[in-house]
C-alpha cells in the first residue's frame, strides 16, 4: 500500500527553528508536496521538490532525498503566526497525490 | 479577488436532508477537486474533475454527486445526509490535465458542514 508518515504534533520556541520529516512509500515518485494549513482555514502551498536536494524560500526550506524516501520542511526564525498543521503530499507513478496527514506544529513564546 | 470560492462557509442539517456545496475557480484551470477532511484532519480525495469530465471518484457513497456546469464551476450535491457527512469540505483546483497530478492545488475556504 501507498503510505506517508509525518509525526502528529511537534512543539517549537518562537525564533528557534523545527524541521518536520515526511517518509513516504509510494508506487513511484514524481514529485512531493508541502502545503500549510492554519486551523479552520485551507491548505496553503509551500513548496515543492521534483529533484533531491534542499530548496530555500525565505525562512522556509524544504530538503528530499528520492533514494531515502524522505522530505523535510525546516523552518527558521519561527513566529507565532506559524503555528499550523503542516501537510505532506507525494505524486506517485500513476500521477496521483498521496496525502500525509500533517503535522501540528505548535509555537511557544 | 478570491481564487477559489465555496459557498456555503457554514452549513449546519437534520440527518436525511438534501444539500448542495457550490464551487467556483478563476484561475483558468483544467481540473477541480473536492475533499473532505475529518475531524483527524486528514485530507482526504472524493472527486476530480478535468474539463467537466469526471477524472477520479473515490470511494465514497453514492450520495454524494459532482455536478461540473463549466470547467470553472464545481458543485457537490448530498442526498440523504448521515451523522457521518459531518466533516470540512474543500474545493481545489489546479492546472493538471487528465488526471494527473504534477500542478499546486489551490484550495478554497471550506465548508464546514455539520449534520445534527
Amino acid at each position: 500500500g501507498q503510505n506517508i508518515d509525518q509525526p502528529t504534533e511537534m512543539t517549537a520556541t518562537e525564533g528557534a527553528i523545527v524541521q518536520i520529516n515526511c517518509t513516504y512509500q509510494t508506487s513511484g515518485f514524481n514529485g512531493l508536496f508541502w502545503y500549510q494549513q492554519h486551523a479552520g482555514e485551507a491548505p496553503t502551498f509551500l513548496s515543492y521538490n521534483v529533484l533531491d536536494g534542499l530548496e530555500e524560500k525565505g525562512r522556509f526550506s524544504s530538503f528530499l532525498s528520492r533514494s531515502k524516501g524522505y522530505s523535510y520542511l525546516l523552518l527558521k526564525e519561527l513566529q507565532m503566526k506559524d503555528s499550523a498543521s503542516y501537510l505532506c503530499a507525494v505524486i506517485d507513478s500513476n500521477y496521483q497525490l498521496i496525502w500525509g496527514a500533517g503535522t501540528k506544529l505548535i509555537i511557544k513564546p | 479577488d478570491t481564487a477559489v470560492s465555496q459557498t456555503p462557509k457554514y452549513l449546519v442539517t437534520q440527518m436525511g436532508n438534501d444539500k448542495s456545496i457550490k464551487c467556483e475557480q478563476n484561475l483558468g484551470h483544467d481540473t477541480m477537486y473536492w475533499y473532505k477532511q475529518d475531524s483527524k484532519k486528514f485530507l482526504k480525495i472524493m472527486f476530480s474533475y478535468n474539463n467537466k469530465e469526471l477524472i477520479i471518484n473515490e470511494t465514497v457513497p453514492n450520495r454524494f454527486s459532482p455536478k461540473s456546469p463549466d470547467k470553472a464551476h464545481l458543485n457537490l450535491h448530498i442526498n440523504s445526509l448521515e451523522l457521518g457527512d459531518s466533516a470540512v469540505y474543500f474545493c481545489a483546483s489546479s492546472q493538471d490535465r487528465g488526471g494527473v497530478f504534477t500542478d499546486t492545488q489551490y484550495f478554497g475556504p471550506g465548508t464546514r458542514l455539520t449534520v445534527l
